[in-house]
């Protein structure tokens, strides 16, 4: 059975960091894109991050520069690491599962980041 | 940057109605490349529709979907009241992967 499982979000001042990491299992997590989707309460997905099984990376220019995806193929992990946030990030971040030829067809459950002071 | 957009906003239906959800893009997209996703409050998104038109594991055949170049259609053919959730166009061909606004399918 496929699970992503993010864990790392919380409560953090603005300009602050957070790393998200999202354990993933049952398949062969190497062999999949990876991504980051964020959702402010009440709107809706925006795409943040991807990353593929080669570790190529692609950013929404809304936070180049500022968050770096990374993965782990030995521990099936994936990370976002997340500098200098903003008030108007604070959403529930999901982990996603993407394959050019099934679209992304797993999602966890979320990990929700607040950014305030 | 390709930007999806998505009609209506809002469609108010019935249990047993037929809803047609549009997603218009702003440059052409490869049909392999679009999909749909459904949420409802508190969930994370479901695969709906890969490809434009493939159904993902366990979707009914009540859901459709079809088009080409900058319009696709997402068509549910018999709404049940499971149905009644936002739905969400993506196109993950290629980067940034965007997704349109949402279409909400509330109760009439």
């Amino acid at each position: 059975e496929v699970q992503l499982v993010e864990s790392g979000g919380g409560l953090v001042q603005p300009g602050g960091s957070l790393r998200l990491s999202c354990a993933a299992s049952g398949f062969t997590f190497s062999s999949y894109v990876m991504s980051w989707v964020r959702q402010a309460p009440g709107k809706g997905l925006e795409w943040v991050s991807s990353i593929s099984g080669a570790a190529s990376t692609y950013y929404a220019d809304s936070v180049k520069g500022r968050f770096t995806i990374s993965r782990d193929n030995s521990k099936n992990t994936q990370y976002l690491q997340m500098n200098s946030l903003r008030a108007d990030e604070t959403a529930v971040y999901y982990c996603a599962r993407g394959d050019y030829g099934s679209g992304w067809d797993f999602w966890g459950q979320g990990t929700l980041v607040t950014v305030s002071s | 940057e390709i930007v999806l957009t998505q009609s209506p906003g809002t469609l108010s239906s019935s249990p047993g109605e037929r809803a047609t959800l549009s997603c218009r893009a702003s440059q052409s997209v490869s049909s392999r490349y679009l999909g749909w996703y459904q949420q409802k409050p508190g969930r994370p998104p479901r695969l709906l529709m890969y490809g434009t038109s493939s159904r993902a594991t366990g979707i009914p055949d009540r859901f459709s979907g079809s088009g080409s170049g900058t319009d696709f259609t997402l068509t549910i053919s018999r709404l049940e009241p499971e149905d009644f959730a936002v739905y969400y166009c993506q196109q993950y061909g290629s980067s940034p992967f965007t997704f349109g606004p949402g279409t909400k399918v509330n109760i009439k």
